[in-house]
């Protein structure tokens, strides 16, 4: 079946730690996306890639960083320099010629 | 910053009746619009597509668009207490490296039984 992973799906980070969020997709999307969720709020946009090798900064970029080596990639990691890291996290993609987001089924990630 | 407004509810409504969720968005040149249904817990399912002013049906789900307004609505026809989620607004937003939705902070719906 065709769809979006997202692993771990619970996470734990110690203060001052680097965590890496994977997504993998087999939907043959171009453009993937990842967007932190925070309790009563909507989705914030962190960082976004339309093809292999590029990557674009969101709406809440500073403390996150990523990579797109392969089209089917787009991992996520949150760095020591994010000073609150704790949230809901979710990747998505988008196929070439549509507007239509499939999600991933998220990862939850709690600084302990 | 394009903006994407919805109420945060909780909107509760009894089994059977009709639930109205509303959106309003802040950019004149939107052209995709979208609901998304997300569970406690679980992540964002798209219920239903919109792109063109009127109303667009799907089983118990009618999105309603109106551009001049910027303002789209989903009605739920006998709701049920499945039915009980966060429902989210999403508009798209097109850029010089591609096109990304921005999102409302979602509209808490109760359906009670």
């Amino acid at each position: 079946d065709g769809g979006i992973t997202q692993s771990p799906k619970y996470l734990f980070r110690k203060e001052g730690q680097n965590v890496t969020l994977s997504c993998e997709q087999n939907l043959n999307h171009d453009a993937m996306y990842w967007y932190r969720q925070d309790p009563g709020q909507g989705l914030r946009l962190i960082y976004y890639s339309q093809i292999v090798n590029d990557f674009q900064k969101g709406d809440i970029a500073e403390g996150y960083s990523v990579s797109r080596e392969k089209k089917e990639s787009f991992p996520l990691t949150v760095t020591s320099a994010q000073k609150n890291p704790t949230a809901f996290y979710l990747c998505a993609s988008i196929g070439t010629a549509s507007t239509k987001a499939f999600f991933g089924q998220g990862t939850r990630l709690t600084v302990v | 910053q394009k903006e994407v407004e919805q109420n945060s509810g909780p909107l509760s409504v009894p089994e059977g009746a009709i639930a109205s969720l509303n959106c309003t968005y802040s950019d004149r040149v939107s052209q995709s619009f979208f609901w998304y249904r997300q569970y406690s817990g679980k992540s964002p399912e798209l219920i239903m597509s919109i792109y063109s002013n009127g109303d667009k049906e799907d089983g118990r789900f009618t999105a309603q668009l109106n551009k001049a307004s910027q303002y789209v609505s989903l009605l739920i026809r006998d709701s049920q207490p499945s039915d009980s989620a966060t429902y989210l607004c999403a508009v798209n937003d097109y850029m010089e490296y591609g096109n990304k939705l921005v999102f409302g902070a979602g509209t808490i719906l109760r359906v009670k039984s």
